[in-house]
């Protein structure tokens, strides 16, 4: 039982270039997350799905897409990357509503976009 | 979007001090969860709160909701350098489907 697997962990892109980073868990959880971290900032939601098929903004979109074609995998794309998404990359899951569960993260995506 | 402000920003301690860090909000929380995280880690769950003035306790940590559910604090007594990590609550939209985390307190606890 991995729980929360993210990959690649580490990755250097130059700026335009186009990556995707993937999200696995193995708990059968409904709901997936992928947030990111920026020194002061705290974690900012980027995108969201509450199931399989489904995907929703968060508070930091732009620049990203996603797609959760299968239960278990939630895939984060950068179709061209910009120096200002250099951060730490968080996925992150829970079985269903916010206040029935806890979040179980990956243990993160570092990427810098030169 | 996020609606939870966390003070402080960092906080040093010297080892066996307490420490508390809060969040607050402008408007009622349906809850409030908090995180730990450590240096070069991923944030772990420590606790959820749901209930006016619930008042938890971790071994040494005492988690808070306020009364009004407006705010909450934990608070570590007597550190110890295994503490040494971001702390960050986090709440829920009122459809439950979103996570807004807090800025996050840095402790740092000299031995």
């Amino acid at each position: 039982n991995a729980g929360v697997t993210q990959t690649p962990k580490f990755r250097v892109l130059k700026t335009g270039q186009s990556m995707t980073l993937l999200c696995a868990q193995d708990m059968n959880h409904e709901y997936m997350y992928w947030y990111r971290q920026d020194p002061g900032m705290g974690l900012r939601l980027i995108h969201y799905s509450v199931g399989e098929g489904t995907t929703a903004k968060g508070e930091v979109p732009d620049g990203y897409n996603v797609s959760r074609l299968k239960k278990q995998n939630f895939l984060l794309g950068l179709e061209s990357a910009a120096p200002s998404q250099t951060s730490v990359y968080f996925c992150a899951s829970t079985l269903g509503r916010g206040w029935n569960g806890e979040l179980f993260f990956g243990e993160g995506s570092r990427l810098t976009v030169l | 979007g996020q609606q939870v402000m966390q003070i402080p920003q960092y906080q040093h301690v010297q080892e066996g001090e307490d420490f508390t860090t809060y969040c607050n909000s402008s408007t009622t929380l349906s809850n409030i969860q908090w995180y730990k995280q450590r240096p070069g880690g991923h944030p772990v769950f420590l606790i959820q709160l749901v209930k006016s003035g619930e008042v938890k306790k971790q071994k040494r940590l005492t988690f808070q909701f306020g009364e009004a559910k407006k705010n909450s604090s934990l608070h570590i007594t007597a550190t110890q350098t295994t503490d040494v990590g971001t702390y960050f609550c986090a709440e829920t939209s009122n459809t439950g489907n979103q996570f807004y985390f807090g800025t996050g307190t840095s402790l740092t606890v000299i031995p």
